[in-house]
């Protein structure tokens, strides 16, 4: 079946360097992509989302690259701050589908 | 403004039961969604409803009921608990049910089933 999923289970970085998490996907009809942020014990937060017809978004700290050819897309956090840390989950879906497919996620670790 | 609220916060129940869990989505939103997030993994999608209707349904057994009522909350109903249903079950929110755009999601309800 179609699928989202997530190279890295756990990333660790220094406070104050970049993130970057990475994500494949594999229905090709997918043309719209979000990422969320989980922290233990809470619902889903949205970060940042991008549909099919970008390449990149950028928000405050965050930017979300597609690569549509190969299926792949990334977050990238700048200036990684301890508040950070959390598990962060990215998804797709289709128009008209209303089902959105989360990957397995990955844990974001920021070292003091 | 509240944001979408969930109850109860947390259950227990044993194998055999009956649960109902509820959902207040973000005023003004027409559409809800549930997911079941079993820990460890990323949430999976088992119901879409949007002005009442169901628009959507995952891949999840018969035993797994919801409805959503006129002012647009909704409830998800499990019947005969599987040790196997003890999840996070997370209901989401958006204005509209018609397309793609960001859900808006409560904090959950983590069911535990002995």
């Amino acid at each position: 079946g179609e699928s989202v999923g997530l190279h890295l289970p756990t990333l660790s970085v220094q406070e104050g360097d970049n993130s970057i998490i990475n994500c494949a996907y594999s229905n090709s009809a997918s043309d719209y992509f979000i990422w969320y942020k989980q922290e233990s014990g809470k619902g889903p937060q949205f970060i940042i989302d991008i549909r099919s017809n970008m390449d990149k978004r950028q928000g405050q700290r965050v930017t979300v690259l597609l690569n549509k050819t190969v299926k792949h897309l990334s977050l990238q956090i700048a200036a990684t701050q301890p508040g950070d840390s959390a598990v962060y989950f990215c998804a797709d879906a289709t128009s008209g589908t209303y089902k959105y497919i989360f990957g397995t996620g990955t844990r974001l670790k920021v070292l003091a | 403004d509240a944001g979408v609220t969930q109850s109860p916060t947390h259950l227990i129940k044993t194998r055999g039961q009956h649960v109902t869990l509820r959902c207040s989505p973000i005023s003004g939103h027409k559409s809800v969604s549930w997911y079941q997030q079993v820990l460890g993994q990323g949430p999976q999608f088992i119901f879409q409803y949007y002005e009442k209707e169901e628009r959507g349904r995952g891949n999840f057994p018969d035993r797994f009921s919801a409805r959503q009522f006129p002012n647009y909350s909704s409830e998800l109903n499990v019947n005969a608990l599987l040790l196997g249903d003890s999840a996070l079950y997370l209901c989401a929110s958006s204005f509209s049910g018609m397309g793609t755009g960001e859900l808006f999601f409560g904090e959950g309800s983590r069911l535990t089933v002995l």
